[in-house]
């Protein structure tokens, strides 16, 4: 998989919007942008992901620059249990069978009350 | 259950025991996954599974790790004569293919320390 780049930490007060950025910039055109989130003591749980149109669930909200290049988390409102571990993941052939995720150090969330 | 469940949640052992650390998907689910993580770093691929054979197995490091999954559902990851730098937590992911666009579930883990 190709890299990202994420910042290490972030906070957000809580109920604000949060946008988590995401820098990709040796992205394929195959490679679709997956985010995940880890809470503490848990195992990694889907957000969201896309190809190269804006998307939407009931979680966030994914931005995908029109290059590729790029791509930024939208939580609309953080709650205090947003507080985790976001990881941005590209996610393509990995040449050796599969299309596994492979996760980077990711952005470690606060949400101050 | 609803989920995927792993067993046990934590396992100490002495160095160079053997360990079996087991994995129970979503039931229909063809794609398996494990990883492990080891403190403040993201989660490390080690094997895929596609029905009962190994896909991919790229990612373990080295001959004392192997897996199996003999009937298409369960799997066991086996780790032959420990060491103390296989301490980690190890996670059990499935899906229902293993395509890119697929959304993994993971377990809770089972945290080995090897003492």
């Amino acid at each position: 998989d190709a890299k990202t780049t994420q910042p290490n930490s972030m906070e957000s007060n809580e109920e604000e919007p949060v946008h988590l950025p995401c820098n990709h910039s040796t992205i394929s055109g195959t490679d679709y942008i997956h985010w995940y989130r880890q809470l503490p003591s848990q195992g990694p749980e889907y957000v969201i992901h896309g190809l190269t149109s804006n998307v939407n669930n009931r979680m966030a909200s994914l931005a995908i620059a029109e290059d590729r290049k790029s791509s930024t988390l939208i939580l609309h409102r953080a709650t205090l249990r947003d507080a985790a571990v976001y990881y941005c993941i590209l996610r393509g052939y990995s040449g050796a069978g599969s299309y596994q995720l492979t996760f980077g150090k990711g952005t470690k969330l606060s949400v101050i009350p | 259950g609803a989920g995927v469940s792993q067993t046990p949640s934590n396992k100490v052992t002495e160095k160079g025991k053997y360990v079996e650390l087991r994995c129970d998907p979503i039931s229909g689910h063809t794609a398996l996954y494990w990883y492990r993580q080891s403190l403040g770093q993201g989660p490390e691929f080690l094997i895929y599974f596609q029905g009962t054979g190994a896909a991919d197995d790229s990612g373990l490091p080295n001959d004392r790790f192997f897996a199996v999954r003999p009937e298409g559902s369960v799997s066991t990851l086996k780790i032959q004569r420990t060491e103390r730098g296989d301490s980690a937590v190890y996670l059990c992911a499935s899906s229902l293919s293993g395509l890119n666009t697929g959304e993994l579930f993971f377990g809770e883990g089972s945290r080995l320390t090897v003492l």
